[in-house]
């Protein structure tokens, strides 16, 4: 079965800084990995995806993420921090040997990007 | 993409009794989800809703307590029936597209509150 892990429930950060939202994962196959962004009262956005491909994926916002399939991990990245960043972020993920399986959310960690 | 609406935005109801969700899409779209985000917590499927065909359920989820219709490829909905203050979440739908279903939108929630 697939899995999704964010080991860090709080990142604060400082704004101008570098900041890394961490996930890894745990399927049967080949991933699908994604990252939604939930601001206060709002639903989901998304953020950006891995399918194949390099594994620098580039997305919404400034934001970025490094696939590194031996540590499987999918770390979101952005080298600048605003405070409007400050959010709620969900790694996912999607087991392409089981086509057909739905996405799996991790818990969330939430983003404090700090003036 | 796809833009997602759905009605009510919030509500607040009390025990025993069901409210019906709408989830409205601007595109047709086959497959189409129905989640529960429970306070503070990540995102739990509750069932897959296409076109045509039965709503599946996820564990833990049964037609009773949450039926669904998906009478057209453009909407939903999601009842949660003889509501109890467990059942104080917001619910999301969401539509899955692209090549594979792999791009996933959301809707803007529904926060329930029972009381």
């Amino acid at each position: 079965a697939q899995s999704v892990a964010q080991p860090e429930d709080q990142v604060n950060v400082a704004e101008g800084n570098p900041l890394t939202v961490k996930c890894t994962y745990s399927v049967s196959g080949n991933p699908y990995l994604f990252w939604y962004v939930q601001y206060p009262n709002r639903g989901l956005q998304f953020l950006l995806k891995y399918i194949t491909g390099d594994n620098l994926v580039k997305g919404s916002y400034g934001f970025e993420a490094e696939f590194n399939k031996s540590q499987t991990s999918f770390h979101l990245k952005k080298p600048s921090a605003l405070v409007s960043d400050s959010a709620l972020y969900f790694c996912a993920v999607r087991d392409d040997y089981n086509y057909g399986q739905n996405f799996v959310f991790g818990p969330g960690t939430r983003l404090s990007v700090l003036p | 993409s796809a833009v997602i609406s759905q009605k009510p935005s919030r509500d607040i109801c009390q025990r025993g009794t069901s409210l019906t969700i709408q989830c409205q899409v601007d595109s047709q779209v086959t497959m189409m989800f129905w989640y529960r985000q429970q306070p503070g917590q990540s995102l739990t499927l509750i069932a897959t809703a296409n076109q045509g065909s039965e709503a599946t359920y996820e564990s833990g989820f049964v037609i009773d307590k949450f039926p669904i219709s998906r009478p057209n490829l453009t909407f939903s909905t999601l009842t949660v029936s003889n509501m109890s203050p467990e059942d104080s979440s917001i619910y999301l739908c969401s539509v899955a597209l692209g090549q594979g279903y792999n791009e996933q939108f959301f809707g803007p929630g529904t926060r329930l509150t029972v009381l």
